[in-house]
């Protein structure tokens, strides 16, 4: 079945910096990418997300890109913020899944000012 | 938290006690969603819903049942909870349904003591 990998699993920025997450997925057949924000003690976030029909995808101060080739995409949030901080998750959804989202175990993002 | 509240937020139960969740949204999405979250497993899907009694299981479904009779609730039942249910429980919604735009709820943090 499909397994999602993400890294790093704690990043550290100052604020104003850029921070990159990296999600790789196995089944290639896999068509809708999310990213989820999750503060402590709330439930995860939607903040973007991007279909396998489409190469990058940007809102503001992130953006999302797919390499449907190397099977990974990526998260980057420019011009970090304090309240950025928090736990990022990746998920893919597997195309005999139907329903179902498989999501990376996480990354801890701290933006110290 | 799109219109969705969870109840209770907190719950302690005893090994072998009944215990059910309550989801309920406010927007009459077709579709519900029940997943649990733990540390290095990530978020995963117990069971889901499509419609007023219609529902299929998710990648850990074994000790969950659901119910689902009104649009607006959700209802996830452990018939004898185990310590290894131990866990939080995010129920989302998706206005366009399959693994597409998923919100989550707030959560509910169960513990089986």
């Amino acid at each position: 079945g499909e397994n999602v990998e993400q890294h790093p699993s704690t990043l550290s920025v100052q604020e104003g910096d850029s921070a990159v997450i990296k999600c790789t997925y196995s089944d290639s057949a896999s068509n809708y990418f999310p990213w989820y924000k999750q503060e402590l003690g709330k439930g995860p976030q939607l903040i973007i997300d991007i279909r396998s029909n489409v190469g990058e995808k940007k809102d503001q101060r992130i953006a999302v890109t797919l390499n449907k080739t190397a099977k990974h995409f990526s998260l980057h949030i420019t011009e970090t913020q304090p309240e950025d901080s928090a736990v990022y998750f990746c998920a893919a959804t597997p195309q005999q899944a139907g329903t179902a989202l498989i999501f990376g175990k996480g990354t801890t993002l701290s933006v110290s000012s | 938290d799109a219109g969705i509240t969870q109840s209770p937020r907190h719950k302690v139960t005893e090994t072998g006690t009944p215990v059910t969740l309550r989801c309920h949204q406010t927007e009459n999405h077709r579709y519900m969603y029940w997943y649990r979250q733990d540390p290095g497993h990530g978020l995963r899907l117990i069971h889901y819903s499509y419609g007023v009694k219609d529902t299929d299981k998710g990648e850990v479904s074994d000790g969950y049942s659901v119910s689902r009779s009104k649009t607006e609730d959700f209802l996830l039942t452990l018939e004898s909870a185990t310590s290894s249910q131990t866990s939080v429980y995010f129920c989302a919604i998706s206005p366009t349904g399959g693994p597409y735009e998923q919100y989550f709820g707030p959560g509910t943090r169960l513990t089986v003591t």
